[in-house]
This record gives structure tokens, C-alpha cells and sequence, in this order.
């Protein structure tokens, strides 16, 4: 079965601090990786791509190292408006459409 | 910025009785797909849909569901006989290349289904 695994958390911060979110997949043929953020009782919505190379976008950076199946997302000078749930997101691999979700880390930024 | 738009946001069903979730996908986008979230629960694929036909689909998408592009814009859910199980917020979701790429997906706001 291919899976995505998370901390669920939750991780309580302080306004401005610096958080790291964890993520595993098992599949070794995924080759699609993404963080989206979810609200609650919202739809998800796509955070970044993750690349191979790593990339960063503002206060937010990925990770990716194939050679673990692991992803990673950090977020710096954290707002309270980042408080949401983060999944991790992989697609199953070559030639499937499906994307196989984590459960989620909920992020909860305190002023 | 296009959207992929659901309705209705809120539908409340008796056990037994068929509903048609409809969802309206961004324009120039060839890849639908239906996702749902149990209360609690992570993001589960559903099934996706090119070319007006079924491409994949997952073990919780049995006979009980349908798929549909009646026309050019709109893409439905048919879920019959609805079991109090299939409460859950169902999200539709456009790509405009396959699952690979770095696009992602773009969800709609999703409809809710409560069955009672």
C-alpha cells in the first residue's frame, strides 16, 4: 500500500519563529511532490512544488531527497495567518493521475 | 485567478436516496478528478476522468458511484443509495497535464454531503 506519513502535531509557535514539517513516502517511483496548505473546512490549496534541487519561496522552503523518500517544509518568521494544516501531497507514480495524500500537520502560530 | 467551482456547499441527504454533486472545472483544463475528506481524515482519490472516459480509479469508487461530463463545462459525482459512510466533504479538482508535472491540482471549495 502506498502511503504518505506525517506528524500530525499539533505544533504550537510563536509569531515569528522558524517550523519544519516532516513528511515520508513509500513509493520510490513518485515522481511529483507538493505541500498544500488546508483550512479548516476548506479545500486544500497548493502551497509549492517541491523540486529535486530544493526551492524556496519567500519565508516558505522545500526539500526533497529521493534517496530517503522524504520531504521536508520550513517556514520562517512564522504569522499567525500561517496557522493551518499542511499536507504533504506525492503523486503515486509513472503513468497514474492519482496523488496520495498525507494526513496533515497542523500548524498553530500564537501570538 | 480561474476557479474550479462545486455546487451545492451543503447537501443533506436521507440513507438511500441518489445525489448529484456537480462541479464546474477551469476551462482549458483536460484532467477532472473527485476527492473526498472524512471529518478528521486525510484527502482520499476518488477517481479521475480524460477524454470522457473513467483513466483511474480507486477501491472506494464502486458501482454505488458515477462520473459524467454532460457537456462541455460541467462534471458530476452520482452517488447512489447514499450509506450514512459516504458523509464526507467530496472536492473536484482540475489539472491541465496529467498528475505528473509541477502544476498541482486546483481544488474547488467542495460540497459537503451529510447523510442522515
Amino acid at each position: 500500500r502506498k502511503e504518505v506519513e506525517q506528524d500530525p502535531g499539533p505544533f504550537n509557535v510563536p509569531e515569528g519563529a522558524t517550523v519544519a514539517f516532516n513528511c515520508t513516502y513509500s513509493n520510490s517511483a513518485s515522481q511529483s511532490f507538493f505541500w498544500y496548505r488546508q483550512d479548516c473546512r476548506k479545500e486544500p490549496k497548493l502551497l509549492m512544488s517541491v523540486y529535486s534541487s530544493g526551492n524556496e519561496d519567500g519565508r516558505f522552503t522545500a526539500q526533497l531527497n529521493r534517496a530517503s523518500q522524504y520531504i521536508s517544509l520550513l517556514i520562517r518568521d512564522s504569522k499567525l495567518s500561517d496557522s493551518a494544516t499542511y499536507l504533504c501531497v506525492v503523486n503515486e507514480g509513472i503513468g497514474t493521475y492519482k496523488y496520495i495524500f498525507g494526513t496533515g500537520t497542523r500548524l498553530k502560530v500564537l501570538a | 485567478e480561474p476557479e474550479v467551482t462545486q455546487t451545492p456547499s451543503h447537501q443533506v441527504t436521507q440513507m438511500g436516496q441518489e445525489v448529484i454533486l456537480r462541479c464546474v472545472p477551469i476551462s482549458n483544463h483536460l484532467y477532472f478528478y473527485w476527492y473526498r475528506q472524512i471529518l478528521g481524515q486525510k484527502v482520499e482519490f476518488l477517481v479521475s476522468f480524460y477524454n470522457n472516459e473513467i483513466s483511474e480509479k480507486s477501491e472506494i469508487f464502486d458501482d454505488q458511484f458515477s462520473v459524467e461530463r454532460p457537456d462541455g463545462s460541467n462534471f458530476t459525482l452520482k452517488i447512489r443509495s447514499t450509506k450514512l459512510e459516504d458523509s464526507a466533504m467530496y472536492f473536484c479538482a482540475s489539472t491541465r497535464t496529467a498528475g505528473l508535472g509541477p502544476y498541482g491540482y486546483t481544488f474547488g471549495s467542495g460540497t459537503r454531503l451529510t447523510v442522515v
